[in-house]
């Protein structure tokens, strides 16, 4: 069964570091990996979706890279801002069937 | 815009009473709706896979006379928890996929969650 694992699970940084969250997974037969945000008390807010064939997605500061042999994922926000405070999800899907496997979360704090 | 609605966003329920969760695909057909739960400061894990028309396929561990859940439209999703307890409080959260609008190219969606409190 897939495992996915996220490092660190909390974080606090000041305002305007870069930062680099890690994501890892033990079946590499996975057709996407995600990458989600949850506010407290909210739903979650998709951020990067990158397929299998790709190795890497950018949305704005956020840049997701994604090595499917070695079974890892980052997400580095760049300028990081107290606005980027929640709970970073990311997950995986097994080839083709739309169901995610999520990681337990990194919590980032970015202090003003 | 959204376009898998839940509802409702929170709920408390009395012990021993049922509470229906919706999940609605708003401008697509969703062949495939997937039930996830969350409980506190852990991560969320699948609960089961719905499809249109036909029974829900439940993960290990979870109990389907328990949690049951009816995929009778293709725009429709439902997830009934019966005789809830408090350790059935936990955040509730759905996905989908399927065809046409912004449904086509089996992306997926996720609803905005409900969270469940049984007192």
């Amino acid at each position: 069964k897939q495992e996915v694992t996220q490092i660190p699970a909390a974080l606090s940084v000041p305002e305007g570091e870069n930062l680099v969250l890690n994501c890892s997974f033990t079946d590499s037969a996975i057709y996407n990996l995600q990458w989600f945000r949850q506010d407290p008390g909210k739903g979650l807010t998709s951020l990067l979706l990158i397929q299998s064939s790709q190795r890497e997605q950018t949305s704005g500061r956020l840049n997701a890279s994604l090595d499917k042999s070695s079974g890892r994922s980052t997400l580095y926000i760049a300028a990081s801002q107290p606005g980027d405070s929640a709970t970073y999800l990311c997950a995986v899907s097994p080839y083709n069937f739309n169901k995610f496997y999520f990681g337990s979360g990194t919590k980032l704090n970015v202090k003003p | 815009g959204a376009v898998v609605s839940q509802h409702p966003s929170r709920v408390i329920c009395k012990s021993g009473t049922s509470v229906k969760i919706e999940c609605r695909s708003l401008d697509f057909q969703a062949t495939t709706m997937f039930w996830y739960r969350q409980f506190p400061k852990q991560s969320l894990m699948l609960m089961a896979t719905s499809n249109e028309g036909s029974k829900a396929t439940y993960e290990q561990g979870v109990e389907k006379d328990k949690f049951l859940i009816n995929h009778a439209s293709l725009t429709l999703s439902t997830l009934t928890v019966t005789s809830a307890h408090p350790e059935d409080s936990s955040f509730y959260i759905c996905s989908a996929s399927g065809v046409g609008g912004r449904g086509a190219g089996n992306t997926i969606y996720f609803g905005e969650g409900s969270w469940l409190t049984v007192v």
